[in-house]
């Protein structure tokens, strides 16, 4: 195993179209976590999941925000009608329960 | 309100000399990390912390946590230029569901 990937890598979307991003976590990892990051900002956290249970929700995840993690496994987070405040870079990382946080290299979303 | 904060916010050190950076965080918490980003990269973890007094140390960088005053300090000795990137302290709080909170992290800038 090489660590948590994300994919895509980039997405460019115009404003207003649904768009969804994978996340896969390091396979014995119980606990995926979904960040937002803008630019000189750090990583703002959004949900994350204990298997395939979500167990907390930010104030920031919006109604248009959606995550899952049906198996317990990799997850996505969909994003709909798409807004230019959505333009970030969204970072996923997982974690034994306890131990440090392992990032994915992050899908960067650019919204025109 | 949990709040993680780092001082300072950017930092121009020039190859040879020495500096810590600083992460104080506003509930206890007996659990920090710190993390580098290359622009444009995800994060990369660098230390973690788990008790009073911990100290670790890699190369260059030596990280510190004191639980009593929550503040950890990040020191650079020798500073060369593949130390330049943002360095970002997190902690972890039991009682949000083990979710990070970052901090705003250093920029630091080595000058040859």
């Amino acid at each position: 195993d090489t660590g948590v990937s994300q994919n895509p890598r980039h997405k460019i979307t115009k404003r207003g179209q649904n768009v969804t991003f994978r996340c896969d976590p390091i396979s014995e990892h119980n606990r995926l976590y979904w960040y937002r990051q803008t630019l000189g900002q750090g990583p703002e956290f959004l949900t994350y999941f204990q298997n395939e249970a979500q167990l907390e929700k930010s104030r920031l995840l919006s109604d248009r925000f959606s995550a899952e993690r049906p198996k317990g496994s990799f997850s996505t987070l969909e994003i709909q009608r798409t807004e230019q405040g959505d333009s970030a870079m969204y970072l996923c990382a997982s974690r034994r329960t306890g131990a440090e946080q392992y990032f994915g290299p992050g899908t960067r979303l650019t919204v025109t | 309100e949990l709040k993680v904060e780092q001082n300072p916010l950017f930092l121009s050190m020039q190859e040879g000399k020495n500096y810590t950076i600083y992460c104080n965080y506003s509930t206890t918490s007996d659990r920090l990390y710190w993390y580098r980003q290359d622009p444009g990269k995800s994060l990369e973890s660098l230390f973690v912390l788990l008790s009073n007094g911990a100290v670790k140390q890699e190369g260059r960088l030596m990280a510190s946590l004191d639980t009593k005053a929550r503040l950890s300090t990040l020191h650079i000795t020798a500073a060369v230029h593949d130390l330049s990137a943002t360095y970002f302290c997190a902690v972890d709080y039991y009682n949000t569901g083990n979710q990070f909170y970052f901090g705003t992290g250093t920029s630091l800038t080595v000058i040859p």
